[in-house]
């Protein structure tokens, strides 16, 4: 089966730095990605990882550990529009699982 | 090029019930996949089709069903609904299927059983 834990909440000021761990035990691993999703609206494509170590785009960042079944998201300068909840995603033998959602509030 | 787009995206239904909810994937995906959201639950996945046949399909009853047409679109059915299937019921497609690209969200259906 698979099995994916995040933080339920997270806070931070604007212009600050917020990490988002994820780990996951399930049945075969064929990548990990992180969605953003703001209230009322589907989820957006964020970052997608395979392979150890860490992938950078602009303001977000994601990191990947296969063998401790690790990744975060890495937020940098918050911005207000950033607060929203955050999924990580595992693809397992054969389908995508998503964690519970991290909501991450950013306060001025 | 057009996103995904999922009809109706408000749904009002009684117990007992039958509802079908419909997804257009982005030109060119044959790749559909269907997902529950709930407060408690998150994101469960709920079935996907890729060129008109079911790859997968996650642990819902029988009474969730779904297909795909030849032009990519799907519906997804649920017969005999209960209060617990109130969500927002979200379709995403993708180039490749079983998860192996970059899936791309629907708004989703709100579905409300009383």
């Amino acid at each position: 089966g698979q099995n994916i834990d995040q933080p339920t909440e997270m806070t931070a000021t604007e212009g600050a730095i917020v990490q988002i761990n994820c780990t996951y035990q399930t049945s075969g691993f064929n990548g990990l990605f992180w969605y953003q999703q703001h209230a009322g609206e589907a989820p957006t494509f964020l970052s997608y990882n395979v392979l150890d170590g860490l992938e950078e785009k602009g303001r977000f960042s994601s990191f990947l550990s296969r063998s401790k079944g690790y990744s975060y998201l890495l937020l940098k300068e918050l911005q207000m529009k950033d607060s929203a909840s955050y999924l990580c995603a595992v693809k397992g033998d054969y389908k995508l699982s998503f964690g519970a959602g991290t909501t991450v509030t950013v306060r001025a | 090029k057009a996103g995904v787009t999922q009809t109706p995206r408000y749904l009002i239904k009684t117990r007992g019930q039958q509802v079908t909810l419909s997804c257009s994937p982005i030109s060119g995906h044959r790749s559909v996949s269907w997902y529950q959201q709930t407060p408690g639950q998150g994101l469960q996945f709920l079935f996907e089709y890729f060129s008109e046949t079911q790859r997968n399909k996650g642990n819902f009853p029988g009474r969730f069903s779904g297909r795909q047409f030849s032009n990519s679109r799907s519906e997804m059915n649920v017969s005999t609904l209960e209060l617990g299937d109130s969500a927002l019921y979200l379709c995403a497609s993708s180039s490749m299927p079983e998860g192996t690209y970059e899936q791309y969200f629907g708004p989703g259906t709100r579905l409300t059983v009383t």
